[in-house]
């Protein structure tokens, strides 16, 4: 079945530093899509990419599709203290279910 | 949180009981799920439901049942037949049956069985 991998399962920066997590899939995805976890809360949505190699920004948040539609990944540049939680992404094959990646738990050293 | 609420926020049970989580929306979305979540590990699919009176495993059913006899309420029982229930359990919900649609969550129950 499809499977969505997500790495690192842990990422600690330094206020300020950068930080990235990737997203791969066994199959093609027709979507992918982004969420954030804070520390003891749900999942909210953060963003959604459809087209191959799309890439689409939220102030410091880089969102990048694949030109295969089987990789994604999110950028975010000079973290701060609110940035802190886990985020995930989930991919779609077809009109299937979402399949969630293991996430990618993301502390910060102010 | 998109008008999803679960009860209780906490729930503790002893071994062998069954036990019935809610999940209520008022974003009239047609489809609602319950995913698990354990410490460390991402979110995995128990039930889902695209309309009312029908519903699908997902990849983890075994030990869990539901039912959506209303558009707004899709509970969740854990019954002792699950061999490790406690986890936090998220419900979800979203406005399309499929296609380029996002979920909305509540904010989860945290099920802890002594």
């Amino acid at each position: 079945g499809q499977q969505v991998m997500q790495i690192p399962q842990y990422q600690h920066v330094q206020e300020g530093e950068d930080f990235t997590t990737y997203c791969n899939s066994s199959t093609t995805l027709s979507n992918i899509q982004w969420y954030k976890q804070r520390p003891g809360g749900h999942p909210v949505f953060l963003i959604q990419l459809v087209k191959s190699g799309e890439v689409k920004k939220q102030k410091r948040l880089t969102f990048q599709f694949g030109e295969a539609k089987k990789n994604s990944s999110l950028h975010i540049t000079a973290t701060q203290t609110t940035d802190v939680g886990t985020y995930f992404c989930a991919g779609r094959q077809g009109a299937q279910k979402l399949v969630f990646g293991q996430g990618t738990r993301l502390t910060i050293n102010p | 949180d998109g008008g999803i609420t679960q009860s209780p926020k906490y729930l503790f049970r002893k071994e062998g009981q069954n036990v019935t989580l809610s999940c209520e929306q008022n974003l009239n979305h047609d489809a609602m799920y319950w995913y698990r979540q354990d410490p460390g590990q991402g979110l995995r699919l128990i039930y889902y439901s695209q309309i009312v009176n029908d519903f699908q495993k997902g990849d983890i059913a075994e030990g869990y049942s539901v039912s959506r006899e209303k558009k707004e309420s899709f509970p969740l029982t854990v019954t002792s037949a699950q061999k490790n229930p406690t986890a936090f359990y998220l419900c979800a919900s979203s406005p399309q049956t499929g296609g380029l649609d996002t979920q909305y969550f509540g904010p989860g129950t945290r099920l802890t069985v002594l």
